[in-house]
């Protein structure tokens, strides 16, 4: 099946770490994908890992990867204003060339 | 690099009516998919296109049909327009390997009235 599914939200103060969690259904996945969206713009791609990772670290932000419980996280350290936005988890679908399946995204606020 | 460029950026159609959306894709990138983004969701998969053909779809009517030039720009084209089909258009560019980042666009906002 084709299904990815996110918290719709989440709230942080500034300078905390922001956790952002994903569940994903295809186990043929290649790789995820997280993207960004701030209002009224395109998505930025943030970072990817590769299904045969567990992690990958990338300036203030680390990507979990359990392939057993077919769960992704993104965590933001030291998050800031500008951090505030739309966050997307997308798994490439394996049936399909490069087909990203996307969750409904989290928005993260946060605040002073 | 202009990266992903999108155009328009915004419009306005009226139900019933044509309208046709524009990509270029990044520099070197070979692949170009369209999604649909309506208000609150996350982008849904209407279909990708490499070679100028039209190589896979998502579940979405005939009356969205596409075209890749020779350059690789792709146009998305969507006939006989109803209130459900506002929504940002995105446009993903990406080279036709395995294990490769997609970039998107910045998106066309279609408003149907």
């Amino acid at each position: 099946g084709e299904d990815v599914e996110q918290s719709l939200f989440l709230s942080v103060r500034e300078g905390d770490s922001s956790v952002i969690n994903c569940t994903y259904t295809d186990s043929s996945s290649t790789y995820l994908y997280w993207y960004k969206q701030e209002p009224g713009a395109g998505l930025q791609l943030l970072t990817y890992i590769f299904s045969n990772m567990d992690m990958k670290q990338d300036q203030r932000l680390t990507v979990l990867l359990n392939k057993k419980d077919k769960h992704l996280s993104l965590r933001i350290a030291d998050t800031q204003t500008g951090d505030s936005a739309i966050y997307f988890c997308a798994e490439v679908f394996s049936g399909g060339y490069n087909k990203l399946i996307f969750g409904a995204g989290t928005r993260l606020a946060v605040h002073p | 690099d202009a990266g992903v460029t999108q155009s328009p950026t915004h419009l306005i159609k009226t139900r019933g009516q044509q309208v046709t959306l524009r990509c270029s894709p990044k520099s070197g990138h070979d692949t170009v998919s369209w999604y649909q983004q309506a208000l609150g969701q996350g982008p849904q998969f209407i279909f990708q296109y490499y070679e100028e053909e039209e190589r896979q779809r998502g579940n979405f009517p005939d009356r969205f049909s596409g075209h890749q030039f020779p350059n690789y720009s792709s146009e998305l084209n969507v006939n006989a327009l109803l209130l459900g089909d506002s929504a940002l258009y995105l446009c993903a560019s990406s080279l036709d390997t395995i294990n490769t980042e997609a970039f998107f666009g910045q998106g066309t906002r279609l408003t149907v009235v």
